[in-house]
């Protein structure tokens, strides 16, 4: 079955750390690939989104992340986190076609508590 | 402003009371998406539409319709309400699959007792 698996449900970070969150996803064909943030009691904005080409994708907020089609991966990483950066991360995909090919389906989320 | 709106924002429900969760986006955009969120379970798609006129199941139907009324509006029915549907569920829109990313609307927490 397809899905996407976000293997780490919490992270704690400090002040200033680098900060990587995974994600695997298991589709026929490599899907269009997203990373949304959502803030407490907020909606999800878009961090970045991976379609084709450059694996290295940069975002906003200094965000980016890494496609690796042999590990059916796609990593978001920051270098150096803010204490603003607290919030749930989730991966999403889009199947590339076929069937379900308009359904955008999120992994689990990954929540980030970052210490001052 | 422009974006997706969601109405309403709050709602406490009786078991097997019914409702309509409304959603509508002025971004002109083809495809609208509900999701429901509970704690460690992520977003879970309930229902889709690809474009105006055509719906399809997601993950999590049972329990739920959805009606696209036309391109801006895209509504989900609780016949009969159930606890285990407390929730907070989410509208989202995309004008193309590929190219652009979802707007959300802010969200409805809905609490079934």
């Amino acid at each position: 079955a397809q899905s996407v698996t976000q293997p780490d449900i919490h992270i704690t970070v400090s002040e200033g750390a680098s900060l990587e969150l995974r994600c695997n996803y298991s589709y026929g064909a490599t899907p269009y690939l997203f990373w949304y943030v959502q803030s407490p009691g907020q909606g999800l904005q878009l961090l970045l989104k991976y379609f084709s080409g450059d694996t290295l994708v940069q975002g906003i907020k200094g965000f980016e992340a890494e496609f690796k089609r042999s590990q059916s991966s796609f990593n978001l990483r920051k270098p150096s986190v803010h204490w603003s950066d607290a919030a749930e991360y989730f991966c999403a995909v889009v199947p590339y076609s076929g069937a379900g090919s308009y359904q955008l389906t999120f992994g689990k989320g990954t929540k980030l508590s970052v210490i001052p | 402003n422009a974006g997706v709106t969601q109405t309403p924002k709050f709602q406490v429900l009786k078991t097997g009371q019914s409702m309509t969760l409304q959603c509508a986006q002025d971004m002109n955009h083809n495809s609208m998406y509900w999701y429901r969120q509970d704690p460690g379970m992520g977003l879970r798609l309930i229902y889709y539409s690809a474009s105006e006129g055509t719906t399809d199941k997601g993950e999590v139907p049972n329990g739920y319709n959805v009606s696209r009324l036309n391109k801006r509006e895209f509504s989900l029915r609780l016949e009969s309400a159930a606890p285990s549907q407390t929730s907070v569920y989410f509208c989202a829109s995309i004008w193309d699959r590929v190219t652009t990313e979802a707007f959300f609307g802010q969200g409805t927490r809905l609490t079934v007792v």
